[in-house]
């Protein structure tokens, strides 16, 4: 059983496209996040939720938007997508928001053309 | 704020030699420290953790020990396989969600 899961796991995608992807968690966990990884490795934190509210919002274009239907889901959506967008984006869970392990999804290769 | 410092990549190793990755911490507080892995194409998984000062965190033939007199929490294996080449990630977590290093890659080669 998959812990922390998103789809898809590969987007191509055009520039000025709208995407979105998903991830689940069926850990029973209350705090879920969005990274995004550059070709470096470096990861970035870009938003935090908690109990469906959002927590942390870093400095993230509001071209990215996530919404959060329940404790267990956790989506984000692109809009007017740009070749800067072009990134691994990884979603993670923890039981709460600070000394917890966090538990990563496999992440989502997005290529934007 | 808080933040972590880890030895620059890429380390390249022959099979059975000696890894250290060495990780230095900034911190307010007593936070946790992690120790994470990103196998190629997948996501991060949790290597080993410490939570206190004088913790040994181990997995997998990895140690990590927590020293909070030099804010550091470096990462051992006494023989490495071509199987721990990967990227390593050094993350602390005190009163704010996890702060990560900016990675190490390992390449062990036959």
């Amino acid at each position: 059983d998959t812990a922390v899961s998103q789809t898809p796991k590969y987007l191509v995608t055009q520039m000025g496209n709208d995407k979105s992807i998903k991830c689940e968690q069926n850990l029973g966990h209350d705090t879920m996040y969005w990274y995004k990884q550059d070709s470096k490795k470096f990861l970035k934190i870009m938003f935090s939720y908690n109990n469906k509210e959002l927590i942390i919002n870093e400095t993230v274009p509001n071209r990215f938007s996530p919404k959060s239907p329940d404790k267990a889901h956790l989506n984000l959506h692109i809009n007017s997508l740009e070749l800067g967008d072009s990134a691994v984006y990884f979603c993670a869970s923890s039981q709460q928001l600070s000394q917890e392990t966090q538990y990563f999804g496999p992440g989502t290769r997005l290529l934007v053309l | 704020g808080d933040s972590v410092t880890q030895m620059e990549g890429p380390v390249t190793l022959s099979e059975e030699a000696f890894l250290t990755i060495n990780c230095t911490y900034t911190a307010t507080g007593y936070p946790s420290l992690f120790w994470y892995v990103q196998y190629p194409g997948e996501g991060l998984q949790l290597l080993l953790k410490a939570t206190k000062a004088d913790d040994k965190g181990s997995n997998k033939g990895f140690e990590a020990t927590y020293r909070k007199e030099t804010t550091s929490f470096h990462l051992e294996k006494g023989s490495v396989q071509v199987s721990d080449s990967a990227v390593y990630f050094c993350a602390l977590s005190g009163n704010t969600p996890l702060v990560f290093g900016k990675g190490t890659r390992l390449s062990v080669i036959a």
